[in-house]
């Protein structure tokens, strides 16, 4: 079965510093990975997505995030945090040809001036 | 962008009353959408598949008859918790892809918030 892990609960980060969020998946296949951000009480917003090719994938709101097959891993990276990026993060997977996703249990992030 | 809209954003009600969340895709068709729902602090379970002109696909462990979903039309689709308990409190968030956009790319509503007493 195919899952996906987010290791850490809570990040906090000062602001213009820079982060890294991490995500690691187990799936069989290569995945279509993404990352989403979530303000409280409000829906998801996609920040970047890999479906293949480079395996480094730029973003929205200057997030980017690199595909590490050997790893399992497709970690989040900015490397100058705003305040207004305070929110939780959540990283997903789907397979081919099925918009399903499956979620990690997110990270919060909080921006200390 | 595409744009989801969930209605209502928040309802509170009594304990074995029933609740109808809509969500619609505001600028484009939906042939599919998705039912997730949100534990405070925790992730986003997927509920339920919601299909047009047919019956939705519910995960494994979700009531069928307790989370009634209707996909009335290409625009449409609606949650109805049924009888509901205190711990079908939560945040319920919709979801669909864009025909024709890139696999699993969804666009999101903006959730709707249940409290039952």
């Amino acid at each position: 079965a195919q899952s996906v892990t987010q290791p850490d609960i809570h990040i906090t980060v000062s602001e213009g510093a820079s982060l890294e969020l991490r995500c690691n998946y187990s799936y069989g296949a290569t995945p279509y990975l993404f990352w989403y951000v979530q303000s409280p009480g409000q829906g998801l917003q996609l920040l970047l997505k890999y479906f293949s090719g480079d395996t480094l994938v730029q973003g929205i709101k200057g997030f980017e995030a690199e595909f590490k097959r050997s790893q399992s891993s497709f970690n989040l990276r900015k490397p100058s945090v705003h305040w207004s990026d305070a929110a939780e993060y959540f990283c997903a997977l789907s397979n081919f040809g099925n918009e399903k996703l499956t979620f990690g249990t997110g990270t919060r992030l909080t921006i200390i001036p | 962008g595409a744009v989801v809209s969930q209605h209502p954003s928040w309802v509170i009600c009594k304990s074995g009353t029933s609740v109808k969340i809509e969500c619609r895709s505001l600028d484009f068709q939906a042939t599919t959408m998705f039912w997730y729902r949100q534990f405070p602090k925790q992730s986003l379970m997927l509920m339920a598949t919601s299909n047009e002109g047919s019956k939705a696909t519910y995960e494994q462990g979700v009531e069928k008859d307790k989370f009634l979903i209707n996909h009335a039309s290409l625009t449409l689709s609606t949650l109805t918790v049924t009888s509901a308990h205190p711990e079908d409190s939560s945040f319920y968030i919709c979801s669909a892809p864009l025909a024709g956009g890139p696999t699993g790319e969804l666009f999101f509503g903006e959730g709707s918030r249940l409290t039952v007493l």
